[in-house]
């Protein structure tokens, strides 16, 4: 079965650090573009990061570049995102979404069904 | 960072049409893309590079962009398609989705 399963979730504080965790089954995610996309309690859809097939181009949100770093591990089908210097604007739910190319500007068509975050003292 | 604004609510009887719009400086020069999300669930691709559908979409979906506004349009509205609607397009390296359009089929 084609899906992603997010991993790594819970609860930390502010300042501190979590690493986030896709798992890709049922197609080989090196041929295509991943992309993070985060949602608030109660907001609406925030994207946060995209990275390359190869890994080689990533893309972040201002509001969080210098914090979170995306990286892929192409041979275990398994994509990260680092989080780092956590703060209580960042708890929400954290999707890992696959693009229909190897574009990172490409259309998401396959979600998972979210890893929650939440930063709190 | 690039901004795009979404009426927050409509509401639509059953079996007509709406259209959601979706704000932003010259956005038609850009690809628009739409994603439901019904409550509890991880968002869905309905409209893609404007007007395009993904396979397993009904054909009452549809959409267009042209200058500063992308549209898109639910014909014979059902209440299954009751959810949040996000438009989002790239502008300059990075990603932005709309602010959701909550539709409501009374």
């Amino acid at each position: 079965e084609v899906q992603l399963m997010e991993s790594g979730g819970g609860l930390v504080q502010p300042g501190g650090s979590l690493r986030l965790s896709c798992a890709a089954s049922g197609f080989t995610s090196s041929t295509y573009a991943m992309t993070w996309v985060r949602q608030g309690p109660g907001r609406g859809l925030e994207w946060v990061s995209s990275i390359s097939g190869s890994g080689g181009d990533t893309y972040y949100a201002d509001s969080v570049k210098g914090r979170f770093t995306f990286s892929r591990d192409n041979s275990k089908n398994i994509l990260y995102l680092h989080m780092n210097g956590l703060r209580v604007e960042d708890t929400a739910l954290y999707y890992c979404a696959r693009s229909t190319g190897i574009g990172v500007s490409d259309p998401s068509d396959l979600w998972g069904q979210g890893a929650l975050v939440t930063v709190s003292s | 960072s690039y901004e795009l604004i979404q009426p927050p609510s409509v509401s639509v009887s059953p079996g007509q049409t709406t259209s959601i719009t979706c704000s932003g400086q010259n956005l038609g020069d850009k690809f628009a893309t739409w994603y439901q999300q019904k409550a509890g669930q991880s968002p869905v691709l309905v409209i893609y590079q404007d007007t395009k559908r993904p396979s397993g979409i009904p054909e009452r979906f549809s959409g267009s962009n042209s200058g500063n506004t992308a549209t898109l349009t639910i014909s014979g509205t059902q209440p299954i398609d009751e959810a949040d609607y996000y438009c989002q397009a790239w502008d300059s390296g990075t990603a932005a989705f709309g602010t959701g359009t909550k539709v409501t089929v009374l």
